[in-house]
């Protein structure tokens, strides 16, 4: 079985302040991990991946994510937060493999103020 | 980069109608199409997988008889929720994936809202 954990449900900062949204994980075998953001009533956009490879993945947005395999963690970074990445933010798991299923975290919302 | 568009984005409907959604891959075959379901403020729960030209399998708990999908070709897949109760008032999401995308990289649909009075 897979699982995703995201241990903190709200993120607030300061807009200019990095933040750090976090994740860990559990799977058998290697994981493929993703994160997303949602925005209010949209589907969820891609944000970066960790396949293999560099633990430090770079993404879209200026958001980047470090593997960290013997803490079993995927956290969401960058630098500098806008106001405008408010946000929800999923981080998901998923198992090697055609169609394997994805599992998401129950998401973290990102509020970031001016 | 590949495009899923939902549709309708919203819908209104009575109890004991059923509802509609399709989900279609623009610009990319999806050999594999998922639906989720999203209560407001909480993760996507996955209903079912769809494979093209087969049946899909769905999560425990998500009755098939209620959402019944239909995967008919490469780029269209539908979810119908059968005789609707205000219960099933929901964010619907679909995604895809493709043989042309490495490590199957799914690509979601913007959602359709349905409320059910």
């Amino acid at each position: 079985a897979q699982s995703v954990a995201q241990p903190e449900d709200q993120v607030n900062v300061a807009e200019g302040n990095p933040l750090t949204v976090k994740c860990t994980y559990s799977v058998s075998g290697n994981p493929y991990l993703f994160w997303y953001v949602q925005y209010p009533n949209r589907g969820l956009q891609f944000l970066l991946k960790y396949i293999t490879g560099d633990n430090l993945v770079k993404g879209s947005y200026g958001f980047e994510a470090e593997f960290n395999k013997s803490q079993t963690s995927f956290h969401l970074k960058k630098p500098s937060a806008l106001v405008s990445d408010s946000a929800l933010y999923f981080c998901a798991v998923r198992q090697g493999g055609n169609a394997g299923k994805s599992t998401f975290g129950d998401g973290t919302t990102l509020t970031v103020k001016p | 980069g590949a495009v899923v568009s939902q549709h309708p984005s919203w819908v209104i409907c009575k109890s004991g109608t059923s509802v509609k959604i399709e989900c279609r891959s623009l610009d990319f075959q999806a050999t594999t199409m998922f639906w989720y379901r999203q209560f407001p403020k909480q993760s996507l729960m996955l209903m079912a997988t769809s494979n093209e030209g087969s049946k899909a399998t769905y999560e425990q708990g998500v009755e098939k008889d209620k959402f019944l999908i239909n995967h008919a070709s490469l780029t269209l897949s539908t979810l119908t929720v059968t005789s609707a109760h205000p219960e099933d008032s929901s964010f619907y999401i679909c995604s895809a994936t493709g043989l042309d995308y490495s490590y199957n990289e799914q690509f979601f649909g913007p959602g359709t809202r349905l409320t059910v009075l």
